[in-house]
């Protein structure tokens, strides 16, 4: 298996809803991404998990709330979000050998991206 | 400015060669990568080099790095209609955290 699944692909939700995104992958990497993506613009970093823990958080507003339950899933929990929050939401995954950031990993940092939830908030 | 830099769009007509140009400003960037992402979908690998590199090439796809001019190319032989995507470059460092950062991406058209 080489894919990361994103469910749901397409999620419309009001401003007062509660709603989750998720992500799975069964390739035994053990770093996971989550990504916003504007129309023409490139994916913005939200938060990163290495070995299951949070390990960089790009300044993402509360309303946005991750969760990692296990090495092969990826949650992110949405509350109370803004119109201007509506985009792509990508996740992607890659190897152990550069999931270890910051502590002198080496080799290409292959992301494998899953095909993304379009999130619309009205 | 940006760390990463592409020009827009680009556009040629199907059977010709496409090159898709690239700027980064991290001297310490250790891999390039070209990744593209087709309409609604999610972003694919295309190809990778590393910066001791100066070429590498795979089947249609040839990428060529200038680390002195931090100038990064990615040249589609035979440019077919599926082509049309829009392509990343990024750069990740050895000095940062190994996660990749991304230009704006160019948009490729191919007319037949």
């Amino acid at each position: 298996d080489t894919e990361v699944t994103q469910t749901p692909k397409h999620l419309v939700m009001g401003m007062t809803n509660k709603k989750s995104l998720k992500c799975e992958q069964h390739m035994g990497h053990r770093a996971m991404y989550w990504y916003k993506q504007k129309a023409k613009k490139p994916p913005e970093l939200m938060f990163v998990y290495s070995y299951e823990k949070l390990s960089i958080n790009e300044s993402v507003p509360s309303r946005f709330s991750p969760e990692c339950p296990n090495s092969s899933l990826l949650n992110l929990h949405l509350h109370a979000l803004q119109p201007e929050d509506s985009a792509l939401y990508l996740c992607a995954s890659s190897q152990e050998r550069t999931a270890r950031l910051g502590q002198g990993a080496s080799g290409a940092n292959v992301l494998t991206f899953g095909a993304g939830s379009r999130l619309t908030v009205l | 400015g940006e760390d990463v830099e592409q020009s827009l769009f680009l556009s040629v007509r199907e059977g010709d060669s496409s090159v898709i140009n690239c700027t980064y400003t991290d001297s310490s960037s250790t891999y390039l990568y070209w990744y593209k992402q087709e309409p609604g979908a999610g972003l694919q690998l295309l190809t990778y080099i590393f910066s001791n590199m100066d070429m590498k090439q795979d089947q249609r796809l040839t990428v060529l790095l200038n680390k002195k001019d931090k100038h990064l190319s990615l040249r589609i032989a035979d440019t077919q209609t599926g082509d049309s995507a829009i392509y990343f470059c990024a750069e990740s460092s050895s000095g940062g955290s190994y996660i990749p950062t991304f230009g704006r991406g160019t948009s490729l058209i191919v007319h037949p």
